[in-house]
């Protein structure tokens, strides 16, 4: 089944605390990006790749770190989370960045 | 959790209605759109898609319109369930590798 996976669903971790969330896709797609998503301003895109080794800031990149080793994998950092990073985050993936976007089911993240 | 379905337009509706949802978008060079459907608890699903050389697109129940003239498309929903109760955003790609999401609709379908 093509899917697009995220882990964990749901975090709850301490201001400073570094934080990784998990992104993997078993569509072969190039392109993958994280969204943050909060309650009026719809989805907002943090980082996406174009390819492996290939990352680039989003509309909202600040506090937030990616990486692109290989194509299936496009793990979001957390280096030093704050309470305003509290979320819904959203892991996607696309043939191109302009084609149809399969998202994950999403990761809520509370910051206290 | 507060819900992604606050803050957002809300269309009521009977099962059994048609539902019109509406979305401007902004920028005019856009080339490709999409709608999506967010149930809750749920990440984002692919509902249709359609192109700037197309004014309108049919799927199962499903009919998406493209106006550009005026920068606007519609999604149209023939006889809504219950099912269809969710939140529903339109994306534009606008030529810059990414693609732009508005902020939303919530429908509501009542029984």
């Amino acid at each position: 089944e093509a899917q697009v996976t995220q882990n964990p669903r749901y975090l709850i971790t301490v201001t400073g605390k570094k934080l990784t969330v998990t992104c993997s896709q078993n569509m072969n797609h190039e392109y993958m990006s994280w969204y943050r998503q909060d309650p009026g301003l719809g989805l907002r895109q943090i980082y996406y790749s174009m390819n492996v080794e290939v990352t680039d800031k989003g509309d909202v990149p600040e506090g937030y770190k990616v990486s692109r080793k290989e194509k299936r994998n496009f793990p979001l950092i957390l280096e030093s989370p704050s309470p305003n990073q509290t979320s819904l985050y959203f892991c996607a993936s696309s043939l191109t960045g302009s084609t149809e976007a399969f998202f994950g089911q999403g990761t809520r993240l509370t910051v206290v | 959790g507060e819900s992604v379905g606050l803050h957002l337009p809300t269309l009521s509706v009977q099962e059994g209605d048609n539902s019109i949802i509406n979305c401007a978008y902004s920028n005019s060079a856009s080339d490709y759109f999409i709608w999506y459907k967010q149930e809750s608890g749920k990440g984002p699903q692919f509902i249709i898609d359609i192109r700037s050389n197309m004014d309108k697109r049919q799927g199962q129940r499903v009919t998406v319109l493209l106006n550009k003239t005026v920068k606007h498309l519609s999604l149209q929903i023939a006889a809504t369930q219950p099912g269809d109760s969710a939140v529903y955003f339109c994306a534009e790609n606008s030529g810059y590798s990414t693609l732009t999401f508005g902020k939303g609709t919530m429908l509501l379908v009542s029984p």
